[in-house]
């Protein structure tokens, strides 16, 4: 059964730079793309971006100059970095396994336990 | 960017009755496939989403036949023939066919 394990620094302060990591455990990590999402206190969630194992990336336009999502396909693994952090960056980071090969869609079918994220000076 | 719009935004109901939730795109979310590229997730209380149906109506693995999607092009629904108090949480349309997005949310609550 496929599982996704993310972790990264869970405090952080105005202007820093936020860095989390996925891992994929017990699947294929090249057929699949690999996304992030995150969720505002009390909030609905939020698109950030998306990877291939190739690296070729989509981003949420209004997050693009600040987001950079990489992948580490020999150890299943891809990050996010998010730079210069307001307090309205504070949420749940998810990583999540987008079933998306070539131009068929089947969803996001796994997802990660979620990060709490917090900017506070 | 595609906008999705959900109605309701609250949703009581009382167990074994049926709810259905309704979401509406800025723009056809039909793929030149033939397939529409909406998906209904459930967050349940403290919890990550979960993939409820994907392409507007195919149930995703392990849920319940209870759980159906409908719709095309701009208009889909996620109907649920008789909730179960398991059934709790916000439920969210997203739309994958130019990047990502996601309705609002529905908070489903037992009446």
């Amino acid at each position: 059964q496929v599982q996704l394990q993310q972790w990264g620094a869970g405090l952080l302060k105005p202007w820093e730079t936020l860095s989390l990591t996925c891992a994929v455990y017990g699947g294929s990590f090249s057929d699949y793309h690999w996304s992030w999402i995150r969720q505002p206190p009390g909030k609905g969630l939020e698109w950030i971006g998306e990877i291939n194992h190739r690296g070729s990336t989509k981003y949420y336009p209004s997050l693009r100059s600040r987001v950079t999502i990489s992948v580490d396909t020999p150890k299943n693994q891809f990050s996010l970095r998010l730079t210069s952090l307001t307090a309205a960056d504070t949420a749940v980071y998810y990583c999540a396994r987008v079933d998306r090969v070539g131009g068929d869609y089947y969803g996001m079918d796994v997802w990660g336990q979620g990060t709490t994220v917090t900017v506070s000076s | 960017d595609i906008v999705m719009t959900q109605s309701p935004l609250s949703l009581p109901v009382i167990p074994g009755e049926p709810a259905s939730i309704s979401c509406r795109s800025s723009q056809s979310l039909l793929h030149s496939n033939g397939y529409n590229y909406l998906d209904w997730y459930l967050q349940k209380p403290g919890k990550s989403p979960q993939l409820l149906v994907y392409l507007g109506s195919s149930r995703a693995s392990g849920v319940p036949d209870r759980f159906s999607g409908s719709g095309s092009g701009t208009d889909f629904t996620l109907k649920i023939s008789g909730v179960e108090a398991e059934d709790i949480g916000v439920y969210y349309c997203m739309q994958g066919l130019q990047g990502i997005t996601f309705g609002q949310g529905t908070r489903l609550e037992i009446k």
